[in-house]
């Protein structure tokens, strides 16, 4: 049973220029979660997404940030116009719809670099 | 709403010493409590957590942790550690309820010295 899947690991992007960050849940998750963490910080919350539906975004960014998790395919987070303080490594988690629900698994996150 | 304060930043051990992380939490409503760990240019591994019942929880790789709800703490601790431990841990939170995100302390730096 693959584990959460996140592609690209590194993405490098120039100001100005688009992010976007894939997460796979794994396999009969249907709840997501992304977290962003800074340089020498812990994770904070951005936004959790079900199939189709945005539950919570009350941790994303007014501006520039979204995130999707269609009915087919991974869910995207995606950033436009990124900027220096957008650099992060942003962690991608999942959990079940039930039993373990309040357990989230964790993905080995995407380091974005923006120069 | 609810925060969470690990009170160390870096914490330095002798291998095979026993380390104690402390973590304070609050909140205004029951809570899922969580230890997690991080190596390196990696994700989040999840050590153990506490749901209800006994306090005292048993997690991954020797560790183990005791929920105290009059002082709000849920501290982590391994009576003999390896120089493999040498990682970020990150206690973190949840409302007890479906589907709600975690909040997590700053983390705690483990450092094993031979």
């Amino acid at each position: 049973n693959a584990g959460v899947m996140q592609n690209p690991r590194h993405l490098v992007r120039r100001r100005g220029q688009e992010a976007r960050l894939r997460c796979s849940p794994m396999k009969g998750h249907s709840h997501v979660y992304w977290y962003r963490q800074l340089p020498e910080e812990g994770l904070k919350f951005m936004v959790y997404l079900q199939k189709e539906n945005i539950i919570d975004e009350s941790g994303m960014p007014k501006e520039r940030f979204s995130a999707e998790f269609p009915k087919e395919g991974p869910s995207i987070l995606r950033i436009q116009q990124v900027v220096r303080g957008d650099s992060a490594a942003y962690f991608c988690a999942s959990s079940p719809p039930e039993g373990a629900w309040e357990t989230q698994y964790f993905g080995p996150g995407t380091r974005l670099l923006v120069l | 709403a609810q925060s969470v304060t690990q009170l160390d930043s870096q914490v330095p051990v002798f291998e095979e010493a026993p380390v104690e992380l402390r973590c304070n939490y609050s909140s205004s409503v029951s809570v899922y409590l969580f230890w997690y760990v991080q190596y390196p240019n990696q994700g989040l591994q999840l050590l153990l957590k506490y749901l209800s019942g006994s306090t005292l929880v048993k997690g991954i790789n020797g560790f183990e942790a005791e929920f105290n709800k009059s002082q709000t703490s849920f501290h982590l601790r391994k009576p003999s550690v390896h120089i493999s431990d040498t990682a970020e841990y990150f206690c973190a939170v949840s409302e007890a309820a479906a589907g709600n995100k975690l909040t997590f302390g700053g983390g705690t730096r483990v450092l094993v010295k031979p």
